[in-house]
């Protein structure tokens, strides 16, 4: 199993500014990624953060919007840049250890924009 | 239209009950189907991973179920308890790429 211990656990934003949410897995992991929950719906994924590289981003997500760091196989973090109201939602990164293995999930960041 | 559908959306029982919650798909080819569980204000904890070749899966009072056939599973949930309440969220794997596709979640309340 992997503990994931991500922050801040919720924040208030203005419009315009930027929120870095980081994500700190207690063992080293192959794959890394970064879910948004928009209130009453399920999750979607942004991206795969990929250590060592560029982060691949799903249909609908930029990395200029959302830009990602994974510097190591431990730890991520989630920009998100230039934000609106739109922008609400929560944020959950999640490790696998490989394919078929289960999901394990941080907290989430709760993201209010104002 | 969504890969993964779950009803109900929502529903509320009696503390003691038990209840069954329903998860249709069309993801394919399958690899496998999750079962996750999200407290308020949490990240989703997984109760289940079945593969094409496993009918059914139990965690403790948890216990899902899979039909490969029809593309259905449900997820039985027995002698509920309070700390039941949750939104319960259906995770179907495509076989390509590892592309993981989430129902919307029904969410759960149990009543004393």
């Amino acid at each position: 199993s992997a503990v994931i211990s991500q922050k801040p656990s919720r924040d208030i934003c203005q419009r315009g500014t930027s929120l870095t949410i980081q994500c700190q897995v207690d063992s080293q992991v192959t794959m890394m990624f970064w879910y948004r929950q928009q209130p009453g719906q399920s999750l979607t994924l942004i991206a795969t953060a990929n250590q060592g590289s560029e982060a691949t981003y799903e249909s609908g997500f930029v990395i200029d919007k959302f830009p990602i760091s994974r510097p190591n196989l431990t730890f991520s973090t989630l920009t998100v840049s230039n934000m609106s109201p739109e922008d609400s939602s929560i944020y959950l990164c999640s490790t696998q250890g490989s394919t078929n293995e289960k999901l394990f999930f941080g907290s989430g960041t709760q993201l209010s924009v104002l | 239209k969504n890969q993964v559908e779950q009803s109900p959306q929502s529903l509320i029982i009696l503390e003691g009950k038990n209840c069954t919650l329903q998860c249709n798909y069309t993801v394919s080819p399958f690899s496998n189907l999750r079962w996750y569980k999200q407290d308020t204000g949490r990240g989703p904890v997984s109760l289940t991973i079945m593969t094409f070749s496993e009918n059914t899966k139990s965690n403790g009072r948890y216990t899902a179920t899979l039909d490969a056939d029809t593309k259905q599973s449900s997820l039985h949930i027995t002698a509920s308890q309070l700390s039941d309440s949750a939104s319960y969220i259906c995770v179907v794997s495509k076989t390509a790429g590892n592309k993981l596709t989430f129902g919307g979640g029904t969410r759960v309340l149990v009543k004393p």
